[in-house]
C-alpha cells in the first residue's frame, strides 16, 4: 500500500531561522510530488511540483528536493516569517495508485515573531 | 484567471439528507478531482473525472457520487448523510491527472 509520511508532526522556531521538512513515501514509481501549504479552516495552496525527472525546484524562499531512489524529498524554508506559519502538506501521486494523489498527515509550522 | 471556486462554501444538514456540492475549475482544465479532509484522517481521495468520464474512485461507499458536465464543472454528492460525513471537502483541478493541481477553498459540511 502506498503511504506518505511527514517528519516532524509540528514545528516551532523563531522568525528568520532556515528550516527543513521531510516527506516520506513507500513507492519509488511516482509521477510526481507536489507540495502544499494549508491555512486554518482554508483550502490548499500549491507551492512547488516537482516531476519524477527533477531533483529540485525552486520558488522564491522555498526549495524543495526529490530523490525517488530513497523515497524522500525535503521542503526547505529560508529566512522563515511569520506568514509561514501554517500546515504543509507533502502529496505524491504514485503510478500503481491510478493517478491521484496520496497525502501526508502534514507538518504544522509556527514562525514566532 | 479565475481559480477553483466552490459552492456552497458551508452545509448545515442533518442526518439521512442528501447533499449536492459543485467545483467549477481553472478555465481549460479538464481533470477534477474530489477529497474529503477529516482531523482524524487527513486527505483522502473520492474520486477524479477527466472529459465527463470518472476515472478513479477511493475506498468510499456507495454514497457518495460525482459527475461531470461537459464545461468541466463538477459535481458530487452524498446521500443518506452520516454524522461521520462532516469534513471539509475539496476540489481540485488539473490541465491532466500528472499536471499541478490547484485547489478551491473547500466547502465545510457539518452534518447533525
Amino acid at each position: 500500500k502506498q503511504e506518505v509520511t511527514q517528519i516532524p508532526a509540528a514545528l516551532s522556531v523563531p522568525e528568520g531561522e532556515n528550516l527543513v521538512l521531510n516527506c516520506s513515501f513507500t513507492d519509488s514509481a511516482i509521477y510526481n510530488l507536489q507540495w502544499f501549504r494549508q491555512d486554518p479552516g482554508k483550502g490548499l495552496t500549491s507551492l512547488l511540483l516537482i516531476q519524477s525527472s527533477q531533483r529540485e525546484q525552486t520558488s522564491g524562499r522555498l526549495n524543495a528536493s526529490l530523490d525517488k531512489s530513497s523515497g524522500r524529498s525535503t521542503l526547505y524554508i529560508a529566512a522563515s516569517q511569520p506568514g509561514d506559519s501554517a500546515t504543509y502538506l507533502c502529496a505524491v501521486k504514485f503510478r500503481d495508485y491510478g493517478q491521484n494523489f496520496v497525502f501526508g498527515p502534514g507538518t504544522r509550522l509556527s514562525v514566532l515573531p | 484567471k479565475a481559480g477553483v471556486t466552490q459552492t456552497p462554501r458551508y452545509l448545515i444538514k442533518t442526518r439521512g439528507q442528501q447533499v449536492t456540492l459543485s467545483c467549477s475549475p481553472i478555465s481549460g482544465h479538464r481533470s477534477v478531482s474530489w477529497y474529503q479532509q477529516t482531523p482524524g484522517q487527513g486527505l483522502q481521495f473520492l474520486f477524479e473525472y477527466f472529459s465527463e468520464t470518472q476515472r478513479n474512485k477511493g475506498n468510499f461507499p456507495g454514497r457518495f457520487s460525482g459527475r461531470q458536465f461537459s464545461n468541466s464543472r463538477s459535481e458530487m454528492n452524498v446521500s443518506t448523510l452520516e454524522l461521520g460525513d462532516s469534513a471539509l471537502y475539496l476540489c481540485a483541478s488539473s490541465l491532466n491527472a500528472v499536471n499541478e493541481q490547484f485547489f478551491g477553498p473547500g466547502t465545510r459540511l457539518t452534518v447533525l
